[in-house]
């Protein structure tokens, strides 16, 4: 019940297209749901991120879609640039803070 | 890296030695984290603190150990590192206040190699 389940597990998409990773979660305690943005060698930077009280939230040319009563989430990447060729991992944590992530996206964007 | 550092960022080791992993923030936050990434696991949770001298345990806690005596540090201790133990450690933390409150930030990891 504490999995995030995340697909696909890897992702090619052509630049200027829309690239999207899916999650999944089963715990309905969970009350806030990050993505984060981990390029190699580095450690993983905080993209963008929403509570279950709204459906979609906008930061760019990210934007997350929450669909609180079939347990998703989800990642769209307008636009996608070669830059944003990375690994995504969703998670989702409770008030505690304790983060459950998801097993990971690895994202090419080919120019 | 939001003010965190880790030390040794990488280290190779043998079976059996103790290993302790530092975290260092400067961003006077209440809460730390240690994770461990693996390829197809994502991060786990290894340890965390909610205050100076205050810990528990995460997901993967068997065969580590942590301690904070000071708001700034937190220290992951393997006491007999294994082979199951090679991994990318992640260091984070939380402010648990203010608008932010619930937000992670992460260092930039110490990848530990045990022999």
């Amino acid at each position: 019940q504490q999995q995030v389940k995340q697909s696909p597990q890897s992702l090619i998409v052509q630049k200027g297209g829309i690239s999207i990773i899916n999650c999944a979660y089963e715990n309905t305690a969970f009350d806030y749901f990050p993505w984060y943005q981990q390029f190699p060698g580095k450690g993983p930077a905080l993209l963008i991120a929403i509570r279950p009280d709204v459906s979609e939230k906008k930061e760019g040319r990210f934007t997350i879609s929450f669909n609180k009563s079939a347990k998703q989430f989800s990642l769209h990447i307008m636009d996608s640039q070669p830059g944003d060729s990375a690994t995504y991992f969703c998670a989702a944590s409770t008030q505690g803070g304790k983060l459950i992530f998801g097993q990971g996206t690895e994202l090419s964007v080919k120019p | 890296d939001a003010g965190i550092t880790q030390s040794p960022r990488h280290k190779v080791t043998e079976t059996g030695t103790p290993v302790t992993l530092r975290c260092h923030q400067t961003e006077n936050h209440r809460y730390m984290y240690w994770y461990r990434q693996d390829p197809g696991h994502g991060l786990r949770l290894i340890h965390y603190s909610y205050g100076v001298k205050d810990t528990d345990k995460g997901e993967v806690s068997d065969g580590y150990s942590v301690s904070r005596s000071k708001t700034e540090d937190f220290l992951l201790t393997l006491e007999s590192a294994t082979s199951s133990q090679t991994s990318v450690y992640f260091c984070a933390i939380r402010p648990g206040t203010g608008g932010s409150y619930n937000e992670q930030f992460f260092g930039p990891g110490t990848r530990l190699t045990v022999l």
